[in-house]
């Protein structure tokens, strides 16, 4: 079966320093991976989607950045955090195949900037 | 653009009684659409979605929804709501083709003993 890891579950972080959020995808391969920010317990945002190794696309200008090094990897990073970047970290995935078009959540990771 | 609507923040229901949590979208082309439901400091999980065929979908814990093309609507209802409901809800959608899912707002469900 899938499984989808994300982690930490919580962050506190400085303004100013960087970040790294994970999530990796068990089970699947070629997965389409998803990050989303949910702020103040409502809205889902999303930030960058990608349907393949090194393929990023984004969504909103902003001060975070993805990755994708593996099939089953997908990196939120930043260099310097703003206290605008606090919020609900979301990773998503979805199979690439037509007739499954659910998406899988993470369990999200929670980000305060001080 | 995609894009889609919940324009109810909130719901409040009595236990017992019918709900509707209403949803529109904006899709070119042949929508594809969800609902999912977020438990507090949780992820979101799949509920139930539309893709082609019977208008009306039924999904987890007794949800249903009715697709509406002439009116551009997804409403999520259940014949009977139990606290255990009371949770955040979530419509997605897509067009087919493309890869990127937008989420409506969310509308908080309350269920009231």
């Amino acid at each position: 079966s899938q499984t989808i890891h994300q982690w930490p579950a919580t962050l506190v972080q400085p303004v100013g320093s960087p970040l790294s959020l994970e999530c990796t995808v068990e089970g699947t391969s070629n997965p389409n991976l998803y990050w989303y920010r949910q702020a103040a317990g409502r809205g889902l945002q999303l930030l960058f989607y990608s349907v393949g190794i090194g393929q990023i696309s984004s969504e909103v200008p902003q001060n975070l950045s993805a990755s994708r090094p593996q099939d089953r990897q997908f990196i939120l990073s930043s260099k310097k955090l703003l206290l605008s970047d606090s919020g609900f970290y979301l990773c998503a995935w979805r199979s690439y195949r037509a007739t499954n078009e659910k998406l899988f959540f993470g369990s999200g990771t929670q980000l305060s900037v001080l | 653009a995609q894009s889609v609507a919940q324009p109810e923040d909130q719901v409040n229901v009595a236990e017992g009684n019918p709900l509707t949590v209403k949803c529109t979208y904006s899709v070119s082309g042949n929508p594809y659409l969800f609902w999912y439901v977020q438990y507090p400091n949780r992820g979101l999980q799949f509920l139930l979605k539309y893709i082609t065929g019977d208008n009306l979908v039924k999904g987890s814990y007794g949800f249903e929804a009715e697709f509406n093309k002439s009116q551009t609507s997804f409403h999520l209802k259940k014949p009977s709501a139990l606290v255990s409901d009371s949770a955040l809800y979530f419509c997605a959608g897509r067009s087919g083709g493309y890869q990127k899912v937008t989420f409506g707002t969310g509308t908080k469900l309350q269920v009231i003993p």
